[in-house]
């Protein structure tokens, strides 16, 4: 069976440009979240998805970032005006979670990542 | 506010020794713990998990967890490390009323040698 997939797996991009980062999750899985790695260090949330809503959207840094999950399957998340501190590694990760409930405890399936780099 | 403290960032064993991995959490609520590996150029990964079943837990590869209450820890542990546990392992808490929201420790880093 297919896991989560993210696509594409490397983006270099220069200062100032805009990117989108593509996340397909299992299929049937309702709940989606983006985390963000930066070199060295755990990966910290950045957004949730519960079908097509955000849910939580705390994580998210500044309102440069914006995510979209308009099917409640693929889900993009969209950076303006790109800064050098952009740069780490972005996660996709999915979990069979019914809607109206916490899902604690869920498990969380991730994709291999997308590292971007902005030079 | 929940957190998680890795006590070690780097952790190295012989191979065939045991394994133990130091994890802290704070949470206001009753927390579920995981524990996440992270192979080179490869994505996160569940060993196992807790949520308020068992404090025992086992999971995959030999790997298993206690979660202790009154010292508010889950350390990971394995009685004979193998070359292929070499790797990032990461302590991850949610809680109730979080969306499920993973709050990652920073990691440690576990090497292996012949």
């Amino acid at each position: 069976g297919a896991g989560v997939s993210q696509t594409p797996s490397n983006k270099v991009t220069e200062k100032g440009k805009y990117v989108e980062l593509r996340c397909d999750p299992i299929s049937g899985h309702t709940a989606l979240y983006w985390y963000r790695q930066s070199l060295g260090q755990g990966p910290e949330f950045l957004i949730y998805f519960q079908g097509t809503g955000a849910a939580d959207d705390s994580g998210l840094p500044n309102d440069r970032f914006f995510a979209v999950r308009p099917e409640g399957s693929v889900s993009t998340l969209k950076i303006q005006r790109t800064e050098r501190g952009d740069s780490a590694v972005y996660l996709c990760a999915s979990s069979l979670e019914a809607p109206g409930t916490s899902g604690r405890g869920d498990t969380q399936y991730f994709g291999p990542g997308t590292r971007l780099t902005v030079l | 506010a929940q957190s998680v403290t890795q006590l070690d960032s780097h952790v190295s064993v012989s191979e065939g020794t045991p394994v133990l991995l130091r994890c802290n959490y704070s949470s206001s609520y009753s927390p579920s713990l995981f524990w996440y590996v992270q192979h080179p150029n490869k994505g996160l990964q569940l060993l196992l998990k807790y949520t308020s079943a068992a404090t025992l837990v086992k999971g995959i590869n030999g790997f298993e967890a206690e979660f202790k209450k009154s010292e508010t820890s889950f350390h990971l542990t394995k009685p004979s490390a193998h070359m292929s546990d070499a790797a990032e392992y990461f302590c991850v808490v949610s809680f109730s009323g979080g969306y499920n929201k993973l709050i990652f420790g920073a990691g440690t880093r576990l090497a292996v040698h012949p």
